[in-house]
């Protein structure tokens, strides 16, 4: 059972170019998120989706943009990377918590470290 | 609006000491409250958690945390450290429908 796998791990863009990131769960979760980890900042959400075919705004949307075409797969992209983007992401995903037997733990991927330069 | 506040950002205690990492949460509605572990290089995974079943709550490695409404707390404690246990540790309260609020993380170091 693979959880949450996000690819690729590492990457190093200049700015201005473009990319994506892409997060693949095998739990059959409902819920998918994009966080973004700095240091002294916590994780703060990008974009989630509560369902396939469904996006939303985080904390943080600018520059980023999203999409959940497959149940499995939520994809975070960057359209012109700037070194603000330098970070490391991580993908999350959780059950449907109206339908949830507990409380919606969120399970993560191992993140992705982006370089922008 | 829910928030989470961990007081200090690095903790360093001896090997065998008292772990105690301060977590206060803000919430309107009975919140669900979470720590998580991030080891180097790694994702986060979850040690514990609140669901207003029980207020002291067990988690992993031999972590529990006790919730305390009056006190807007979540303090996670472990009797005794090991150097297994360094990590970087996150509060979480569930905000809202589908959304998490972290706290900023304090980093524990452990000392031989």
């Amino acid at each position: 059972n693979a959880g949450v796998t996000q690819t690729p791990k590492f990457r190093v863009l200049k700015t201005g170019q473009s990319m994506t990131l892409l997060c693949a769960q095998d739990m059959n979760h409902e819920y998918m998120y994009w966080y973004r980890q700095d240091p002294g900042m916590g994780l703060r959400l990008i974009h989630y989706s509560v369902g396939e075919g469904t996006t939303a705004k985080g904390e943080v949307p600018d520059g980023y943009n999203v999409s959940r075409l497959k149940k499995q797969n939520f994809l975070l992209g960057l359209e012109s990377a700037a070194p603000s983007q330098t970070s490391v992401y991580f993908c999350a995903s959780s059950y449907d918590w109206d339908r949830a037997v507990d409380t919606g733990e969120l399970f993560f991927g191992e993140g992705s470290r982006l370089t922008v330069l | 609006a829910q928030s989470v506040t961990q007081l200090g950002s690095h903790v360093s205690v001896s090997e065998g000491a008292l772990v105690l990492l301060r977590c206060n949460y803000s919430s309107s509605v009975p919140p669900y409250l979470f720590w998580y572990v991030q080891y180097p290089n790694q994702g986060l995974q979850l040690l514990l958690k609140y669901t207003s079943a029980a207020t002291l709550v067990k988690g992993i490695n031999g972590f529990e945390a006790e919730f305390k409404k009056s006190e807007t707390s979540f303090h996670l404690t472990k009797p005794s450290a090991h150097m297994s246990d360094a990590a970087e540790y996150f509060c979480a309260v569930r905000s809202g429908t589908y959304k998490y609020i972290f706290g900023t993380g304090t980093r524990l170091k452990v000392l031989a």
